[in-house]
């Protein structure tokens, strides 16, 4: 258990609204990544976080942003929601030790209606 | 150009029979990790096994074990004695370590479903 969880874990939301989505792990990683996952897909990655407030963009950065003002805390906001974000998030971590696999946490199912 | 390729979208396997679900991947990067992950219908992502490029035995975790064969690019995962509870989406990725560092993230390819049938 990589102590990662997400909030909330699911949300419905329209059009033009701003939603964050929260990240938080109690193991004091460094690394933080946001992937988004669509059918057909795979996981694509949003941005990730490589220490307290400094991020970087990752492959469908557009129409989100990211702050990171605490270790454990990592947020992902879409300041106007539109349907093409609707998916499931995941919020990850990087294992430092072995092989420095990702450990993910629950997912969030966002719906923009 | 796609970096990971999972050609198989769906599969089903006896179960108590193995069952090998394909990976090809692509990089110039020297040094690089593959990984598997299982998503079951719940959908949390679990992490299977690793396999570095400088690896010289292939990976073993339990009835999970990885086919690399390096020239060839390709990362199979091997399932032995397929049980009902394989049943799920499996994901294999990339780090390509010295473009993306130790901690770059991963490439993932798009999956193959498996079913397990009793």
């Amino acid at each position: 258990d990589a102590g990662i969880t997400q909030s909330p874990r699911h949300k419905v939301t329209e059009t033009g609204t701003p939603v964050t989505l929260r990240c938080h792990q109690t193991e004091n990683h460094r690394y933080m990544y946001w992937y988004r996952q669509d059918p057909g897909h795979g996981l694509r990655l949003i941005h990730y976080s490589y220490g307290v407030k400094d991020t970087d963009k990752g492959e469908v950065s557009d129409g989100y942003s990211v702050s990171r003002s605490k270790t454990e805390d990592f947020l992902l906001t879409l300041e106007s929601a539109t349907s093409s974000q609707t998916s499931v998030y995941f919020c990850a971590i990087n294992q430092l030790a072995g092989s420095g696999e990702q450990y993910f946490g629950p997912g969030t199912r966002l719906t923009v209606t | 150009a796609q970096k990971i390729t999972q050609t198989q979208p769906g599969m089903f396997v006896q179960e108590k029979e193995a069952v090998t679900l394909d990976c090809t991947y692509d990089t110039s990067d020297p040094s690089y990790g593959l990984f598997w992950y299982k998503q079951p219908s719940s959908g949390e992502m679990i992490f299977l096994i690793y396999q570095g490029s400088y690896d010289q035995q292939n990976a073993t975790e339990g009835r999970y074990s990885l086919n690399f064969q390096k020239a060839r690019k390709s990362a199979n995962l091997v399932i032995s004695a397929s049980q009902l509870g394989d049943s799920a989406m499996y994901f294999c990725a990339m780090r390509e370590v010295n473009y993306g560092g130790s901690q770059g993230n991963l490439i993932f390819g798009k999956g193959t479903k498996l079913s397990v049938k009793p």
